[in-house]
């Protein structure tokens, strides 16, 4: 099993709809889980981290469900500038923050369709 | 905050010649890291270094890299004798609300 397992896709989505993504991480100590967004050629961004409870920021709504070792990102009311890589990114390593080492899923190509 | 600025964005370099990357980071940030891409992978680990020591270092990391902090504010990765498949974005990242990622660096060796 890969460490950090997502869909590739692509995922092509008309504007306005709404858009999920799954991502299941094999090590269940795993201790914190994020979201990135990387356009093409360029730096990964984070988007939002993702906690147990939940988080929502504006559109994007972010689920851990530790249980099950899956993560999922929701964009709501997609744009044409949503199109990009979303990358599952997981800290496998049991050291506190800032000591961390993150382990990248490949991505899930996202292309918002006018 | 300030970005991650990294230097230079573009190399390309032959094999087996040395490559030094560079990053400035904001200064009183005392973990940095160096991740890599290569083109149409996913992004990998190399290094972690705190307080001007490796804390931690991936299977990548051999004794062709080594990392340093000369003069207490640029943080560079070196490879010493470049191979093709070290062509590939290094990324320098710092902690901070998650990770804040430098452009990059795209390294073509050939």
């Amino acid at each position: 099993r890969k460490e950090v397992e997502q869909d590739p896709g692509p995922f092509n989505v008309p504007e306005g709809a709404t858009v999920a993504f799954n991502c299941t991480y094999s090590n269940s100590a795993s201790q914190s889980f994020f979201w990135y967004r990387q356009d093409c050629r360029k730096e990964p961004k984070l988007l939002m981290s993702v906690y147990s409870s939940g988080n929502e920021d504006g559109r994007f709504t972010a689920q851990l469900n530790r249980a099950s070792q899956y993560i999922s990102l929701l964009i709501r009311d997609s744009k044409l500038s949503d199109s990009a890589t979303y990358l599952c990114v997981v800290n496998m390593s049991p050291r506190g923050f800032g000591n961390e080492k993150l382990t990248f899923g490949t991505g899930t190509r996202l292309t918002i369709i006018p | 905050e300030p970005e991650v600025t990294q230097t230079p964005s573009h190399q390309v370099t032959q094999m087996g010649q040395e490559v030094i990357l560079r990053c400035v980071p904001i200064s009183n940030h005392l973990y940095f890291y160096w991740y890599r891409q290569i083109l149409g992978q996913k992004v990998e680990f190399l290094v972690s270094f705190y307080n001007n020591e490796i804390s931690e270092k991936s299977e990548i990391f051999d004794d062709q890299f080594s990392v340093e902090r000369p003069d207490g504010s640029n943080f560079t990765l070196k490879i010493r004798s470049t191979k093709l498949e070290d062509s590939a974005m290094y990324f320098c990242a710092r902690a901070s609300r998650g990770y804040t990622f430098g452009s990059g660096t795209r390294l073509t060796v050939v």
